[in-house]
């Protein structure tokens, strides 16, 4: 069973710090691996993909890494900023229909 | 369109009133899905639907009643629920079932029982 958890649970740094986000998942068969951001009470807006194929994506500002032997995901987040306070969570896709998330971290952005 | 859209966004009820969830995409995915999100804890899975039709049930109580009418509308019929019910609800879809397609989530509807 597909069991993911996320380090720090909740993660506070000033503006214009580059941060990492931690994920790790005990079984190394996954199809993907997803990050997701959700503001308190919405929805999860999905910000990375990445397939089993994959070490990273980019996006913006945002770079996510997948070392599938070590079972070790990153969310790299460069120049932190008030407006990415948020929670983040990853969720791992596998051979089944299921998407297994971790708890979350919590970031808090200090202006 | 890239987007999933959720109605209400929040929904109060009694525990003898009678109401539904309402999901719709426009992307052309086959599989939707349900999910129940409590306070500080991440989606649990409560239904599957793939090319309309109902793949699994995650063993969710039957005053949960699900229903897909057409490939781009899915909707949560809501029955006598208990206060503990209360919870943010999320639709997603993906283009076909399965744990190597990508997920997009609605904003979900914030529901209340009294």
């Amino acid at each position: 069973k597909q069991e993911v958890t996320q380090i720090p649970a909740a993660l506070s740094v000033p503006e214009g710090e580059n941060l990492v986000l931690n994920c790790s998942f005990t079984d190394s068969a996954i199809y993907n691996l997803q990050w997701f951001r959700q503001d308190p009470g919405k929805g999860l807006t999905s910000l990375l993909l990445i397939q089993s194929s994959q070490r990273e994506q980019t996006s913006g500002r945002l770079n996510a890494s997948l070392d599938k032997s070590s079972g070790r995901s990153t969310l790299y987040i460069a120049a932190s900023q008030p407006g990415d306070s948020a929670t983040y969570l990853c969720a791992g896709g596998g051979s089944n229909y299921k998407l297994t998330f971790g708890k979350g971290t919590l970031l808090t952005v200090n202006p | 369109d890239t987007e999933v859209t959720q109605t209400p966004k929040h929904l109060v009820m009694g525990m003898t009133n009678k109401k539904s969830l309402k999901c719709e995409q426009h992307m052309g995915h086959r599989a939707m899905y349900w999910y129940k999100q409590k306070a500080k804890k991440p989606p649990e899975l409560m239904f599957v639907y793939s090319y309309e039709k109902l793949s699994i049930n995650e063993s969710v109580p039957s005053r949960f009643s699900p229903e897909c009418p057409n490939s781009s509308l899915l909707n949560l019929h809501l029955h006598a629920l208990q206060p503990e019910d209360s919870a943010l609800y999320l639709c997603a879809s993906s283009l076909e079932r399965g744990g190597h397609n990508e997920q997009f989530f609605g904003p979900g509807t914030r529901l209340t029982v009294l």
